[in-house]
């Protein structure tokens, strides 16, 4: 199984920041690497596909990016609506297995 | 736009089945995979496994041996039966649609149901 270790595990950050969360999988992949967001009690939602790919009607301070075994996910001029949790996910092989999450503060 | 929609019982007892199912409305069943994922109560997300719409079937080595997907393409439903669950398999159960790319490789889950929570408990 690839295993996909997220960090940091929570992070506080204020309206306007700009914060990376990373993703460092355990083997070498192709990009089959997304990202979601997740708030409370909710369903997560699909931000990026294939590591770099905005999903449509994601604004566009959300970005990815990365390659071999360390992707990243970028959140540019935080907005109040941005402080959820994080999770990647690995496309490149099954068993499909996520991060643990990133979670996002408010400072 | 295509929804998802789980059902199911809240409430399973220990060493019995759980049986859930996934109703995909205002979009086709067809030519996608369709995943169940759960959520344990504080903790990250768990893939069960998937199946395509033409049965094939994927799971997680983890429950491998106690799981089934099963599709009905006519009722555009798809199903998960978890069998002899304890307390560590309560938990928000969600199904959703994975995009395929090629080569057995997958991009993201682009839809997702809104999750049913199921407790096991005697």
């Amino acid at each position: 199984d690839i295993q996909m270790t997220q960090s940091p595990s929570s992070l506080s950050a204020s309206v306007g920041d700009r914060v990376t969360i990373s993703c460092r999988a355990s083997q070498t992949m192709a990009g089959y690497v997304n990202w979601y967001q997740q708030k409370s009690g909710n369903a997560p939602t699909l931000l990026i596909s294939g590591a770099f790919t905005l999903q449509s009607g994601v604004p566009s301070r959300f970005s990815g990016s990365g390659s071999g075994t360390d992707f990243t996910l970028t959140i540019s001029d935080l907005q109040p609506e941005d402080f959820a949790t994080y999770y990647c996910q690995q496309g490149h092989s099954t068993p499909i297995t996520f991060g643990q999450g990133t979670r996002l503060q408010i400072k | 736009q295509v929804q998802l929609q789980e059902s199911g019982p809240g409430l399973v007892r220990p060493s019995e089945t759980l049986s859930l199912t996934c109703t995909v409305s205002s979009g086709s069943i067809y030519s996608y995979y369709w995943s169940w994922i759960r959520q344990a109560p504080g903790q990250g997300l768990e893939w069960i496994g998937h199946i395509y719409y033409s049965g094939s079937t994927e799971y997680n080595p983890s429950l491998k041996s106690r799981i089934t997907i099963s599709i009905d393409t006519s009722k555009s439903q798809f199903s998960l039966q978890l069998r002899s669950v304890a307390a560590a398999d309560t938990a928000i159960y969600f199904c959703a649609r994975q995009q395929y790319a090629y080569s057995d490789h997958f991009f993201g889950m682009d839809v997702w149901g809104q999750g049913t929570t199921v407790t096991v408990s005697s």
